[in-house]
């Protein structure tokens, strides 16, 4: 099955940008989804179809997707990003989602 | 607003069962599915299984194919999920989480923590 791979922490200075990576073969050709989960909570849907926000979300939350890596940009980080990420897609040879192994983003 | 409402927190003992539910509210419970989704302690989200709003068909992740059960009550807009034959490592927090046809999880519950203890 298709396999998605993160970085287990991404660190990052208060104002300046986080890049989350996901990794899997050929993702540039897969519509990739990203999560936020505050410790204690739920996740929550940051983007969706690689680069497209759900109402509510900052435009500081961007994403993209080439080649073999899909990436979650946050700029100008606050301390209120603290979090785990998740990327997620569909495999569609399973039918069944796939989750990356998520990242934590720590906020120095 | 649309939310999706579990059911608390659990204790049971190895070898027992858990049912799990999952009320929706604020949308039309028929046009979409709600999927299960897993995080034991530390871990990352394991996806389960999903049911559709619509008429009940499952699909289930292999690794709980025969000991998880998904149905859903429309009258009430209530999805259920029972896993069976509990043992240690099941512990974990339990999501409903909403996919209409994109491919994406828009609305997640609260989780159930399900703990399995002897």
């Amino acid at each position: 099955s298709y396999v998605l791979t993160q970085p287990p922490s991404v660190s990052v200075a208060p104002g300046k940008t986080a890049r989350i990576t996901c990794g899997g073969n050929n993702i540039g050709s897969k519509s990739v989804h990203w999560y936020q989960q505050r410790p204690g909570q739920a996740p929550v849907l940051v983007v969706y179809y690689n680069t497209d926000r759900p109402s509510g979300i900052p435009e500081r939350f961007s994403g993209s997707n080439s080649g073999n890596t899909a990436t979650l940009t946050i700029s100008r980080v606050e301390a209120g990003d603290e979090a785990d990420f998740y990327c997620q897609l569909w495999d569609s040879s399973s039918d069944h989602p796939v989750f990356g192994g998520g990242t934590t983003l720590t906020v120095l | 607003q649309v939310q999706l409402v579990q059911s608390g927190a659990e204790v049971k003992k190895p070898g027992a069962s858990v049912k799990v539910s999952c009320k929706a509210s604020g949308y039309s419970f028929t046009s979409y599915g709600l999927n299960w989704v897993r995080q034991a302690p530390g871990q990352g989200l394991e996806w389960m299984g999903r049911i559709s709003g619509y008429n009940g068909n499952t699909n289930f992740a292999q690794k709980f194919q025969g000991r998880v059960t998904m149905t859903i009550d429309t009258s009430t807009s209530i999805a259920y999920m029972e896993l069976r034959s509990l043992r240690f490592d099941d512990t974990a927090v339990y999501y409903c989480t909403r996919r209409g046809l994109p491919p994406f999880f828009d609305i997640w519950g609260q989780g159930t923590t399900v703990t399995v203890s002897s």
